[in-house]
């Protein structure tokens, strides 16, 4: 089983690049979030949804942009890349509030 | 709004002694919580959450609503178990919040 799949693995942006992180479940979940790891601060809510063209925002939302076209994708733009950015990137889906959350491998973003 | 507290960025015990990661929570609604651990190279997985009331590896967590914790146990810590710890509380809206993290080294 697949799980939660997110590409790609390692990236090295400049600054003032803007990218997209992509993220798919095969689980068909209808919450997906995207998370920042940082060193110290433990996981950070950047966006999620509740539900495919249903979107809201996290604790850190500010630089990021998200879309959920389909339930099965929901991918992560960044629109105009920072070294505040330099981070590991999860995306996570889960069936529903209260249900085990199943995260994706990480990516990690550099931003020169 | 929600909040999630691990006291402990760095836990280190031998091999065989007990050990406990604290986690203390803020909610002012009924809570929902969990907590994730990611060895080494491997992906965040659910190790226990509390509704279920399970021991997995030998861990348990209880929810004191009194104390507002949920703190992760377990008797006799095995070196396999070092890995990075997450306490994590859920909210209706399908929010969840995480705690920043808990390293668990266990000592030979």
């Amino acid at each position: 089983n697949a799980g939660v799949t997110q590409t790609p693995k390692f990236q090295v942006l400049k600054t003032g690049q803007s990218m997209t992180l992509q993220c798919a479940q095969d689980m068909n979940h209808e919450y997906m979030s995207w998370y920042r790891q940082d060193p110290g601060m433990g996981l950070r809510l950047i966006h999620y949804s509740v539900g495919a063209g249903i979107t809201d925002q996290g604790e850190v939302p500010n630089g990021y942009n998200v879309s959920r076209s389909t339930t099965e994708d929901f991918p992560l733009r960044l629109l105009s890349a920072a070294p505040s950015q330099t981070s590991v990137y999860f995306c996570a889906s889960r069936e529903m509030p209260g249900n085990t959350i199943y995260f994706g491998e990480g990516s990690w973003l550099t931003v020169v | 709004a929600q909040r999630v507290t691990q006291p402990e960025k760095l836990l280190s015990v031998f091999k065989g002694a007990p050990v406990e990661l604290k986690c203390n929570y803020s909610y002012s609604g009924s809570p929902e919580l969990f907590w994730y651990v990611q060895y080494s190279r491997q992906r965040l997985q659910l190790l226990l959450r509390h509704i279920s009331r399970e021991s997995i590896k030998g861990f348990t967590a209880d929810l004191n609503k009194g104390e507002t914790s949920f703190h992760l146990k377990k008797p006799f810590a095995q070196e396999e178990d070092s890995a990075m710890y997450y306490c994590a509380l859920d909210t209706n809206a399908g929010k969840s919040t995480f705690g920043d993290g808990t390293t668990l080294t266990v000592k030979p």
